[in-house]
């Protein structure tokens, strides 16, 4: 069974600050890996596809990286709007299979 | 504007089938499979399975084999999704959420607001 490990569940930063959030997987995933930006209210964002790429309209302080089973979201000088649930999702074994992260929530310090 | 738009809040008894809408606008209906998951409270999103909407196709997650089915009318451009045999532990925020094709793979891009279903005696 495939595990997705997030952390941290929580974080509180300040705005400006530089923010690393990590994405574990259980097994090999290869590059598959997304990352979204979700708000109360809103549907969640796409924002990186396949580790590294940056949705449409993504703001370049987004970064992914990673490989295998570590992957990370970084996100330069935070916004206020960058204040949300972040979660990640992996499709190895798509279209059969999709699992998706716990979450981390980036608050406001 | 592109976007889903899924239907309303519902609550089931235990034993009921639960019935959600996700209508799409501002995209061609077809050209884009749909997906459904789900979330309950305090855990992960799950994903639940696919409808190709051009063919009718559908997969769905083994663990909710015998349960769900996925249908769709594209003349609405609507997508359904029906969970059967309703348990408490089915209380969640159901998504539906269309997918695109990345050079990795097909990745939800665009994702509905979610239906709340409660599952309570």
């Amino acid at each position: 069974e495939m595990i997705m490990t997030q952390s941290p569940v929580s974080l509180s930063v300040s705005p400006g600050e530089i923010v690393t959030l990590s994405c574990r997987a259980s097994q090999n995933i290869g590059n598959h890996l997304a990352w979204y930006q979700h708000k109360p209210g809103q549907p969640p964002r796409l924002l990186i596809h396949d580790v590294s790429t940056r949705a449409a309209d993504v703001p370049a302080r987004f970064s992914g990286s990673g490989s295998g089973t570590e992957f990370t979201l970084t996100i330069n000088s935070l916004q206020s709007e960058d204040f949300a649930l972040y979660f990640c999702l992996q499709y190895s074994n798509w279209p059969h299979r999709y699992t998706f992260g716990q979450g981390t929530k980036l608050e406001i310090k | 504007q592109v976007h889903l738009v899924q239907s309303g809040a519902e609550v089931k008894k235990p034993g009921a089938s639960v019935n959600i809408s996700c209508t799409a606008f501002g995209y061609s209906f077809t050209d884009h499979t749909i997906h459904w998951v789900r979330q309950a409270p305090g855990q992960a999103l799950e994903w639940m399975g696919w409808i190709n909407v051009a063919h009718g196709n559908t997969q769905n997650s083994e663990r909710f084999q015998g349960r769900v089915t996925f249908t769709r009318d594209s003349s609405a451009n609507t997508a359904y999704m029906e969970l059967n045999n309703l348990k408490s532990e089915d209380t969640a925020l159901y998504f539906c959420a269309r997918d695109r094709f990345y050079k990795g793979g097909d990745v939800f891009d665009l994702w509905g607001l979610g239906t709340m279903v409660t599952v309570s005696s």
